[in-house]
């Protein structure tokens, strides 16, 4: 079983839909939670954080569910600029430090 | 402007040859990290490093190298013991272990293709 396990994708969607991504990991011990965005070729840049209680920022909500370790990422009121690939991130802290796992992402489309 | 710079762009390399792509950070961050995606596949750790001097290997070291001997900066080098070095090669850092929640910044990446 992978670490950070996402639907690749492609979610199409139409302009001004809601659209929810969904996250699993395997390891309990995970400490923190993100979500980074990456456009085609470029490099991840951070979206949000995940806190314990959920959190929201504009049209962007995130959850994280530890019973099940699980995180999701809502997106309301799509834009064309949102089409991206979406990496769910978690933290681990080991003996050499803090280590990142990354999924494989979720590839966003929001069309006309 | 902080932030992090990976040079070059774009590199194409001989098969059998070393090449060294650099990272430089002026964020003040003690840690920093190289990372290679491969299509269709998450961002894999290579080496990693807390602390000036010191650093240590991630799930794929396998055929890389790398030094820490200023903060700002941590080169990586591609030798010809790396079996599949065409990949997009990603640095990033972020404060450290203190506290926090350690959000790493990336680079713009560099896309090695070996011929």
């Amino acid at each position: 079983r992978k670490e950070v396990e996402q639907d690749p994708g492609p979610f199409n969607v139409p302009e001004g839909a809601t659209v929810a991504f969904n996250c699993t990991y395997s390891n309990s011990a995970s400490q923190s939670f993100f979500w980074y965005r990456q456009d085609c070729r470029k490099e991840p840049k951070l979206l949000m954080s995940v806190y314990s209680s959920g959190n929201e920022d504009g049209r962007f909500t995130a959850q994280l569910n530890r019973a099940s370790q699980y995180i999701s990422l809502l997106i309301r009121d799509s834009k064309l600029s949102d089409s991206a690939t979406y990496l769910c991130v978690v933290k681990v802290l080991t003996g050499g430090g803090n280590k990142l796992t990354f999924g494989t992402g979720t590839q966003l489309k929001v069309e006309l | 402007d902080g932030g992090i710079t990976q040079s070059p762009k774009y590199l194409f390399r001989k098969e059998g040859q070393n090449v060294t792509l650099s990272c430089e950070q002026n964020l003040n961050h003690d840690a920093m990290y190289w990372y290679r995606q491969d299509p269709g596949q998450g961002l894999r750790l290579i080496y990693y490093s807390q602390i000036v001097n010191d650093f240590q290997k991630g799930d794929i070291a396998e055929g890389y190298s790398v030094s820490r001997e200023k903060k700002e900066s941590f080169p990586l080098t591609v030798t010809s013991a790396q079996k599949n070095p065409t990949a997009f090669y990603l640095c990033a850092s972020s404060r450290g272990l203190a506290g926090g929640l350690n959000e790493q910044f990336f680079g713009p990446g560099t896309r090695l293709t070996v011929l």
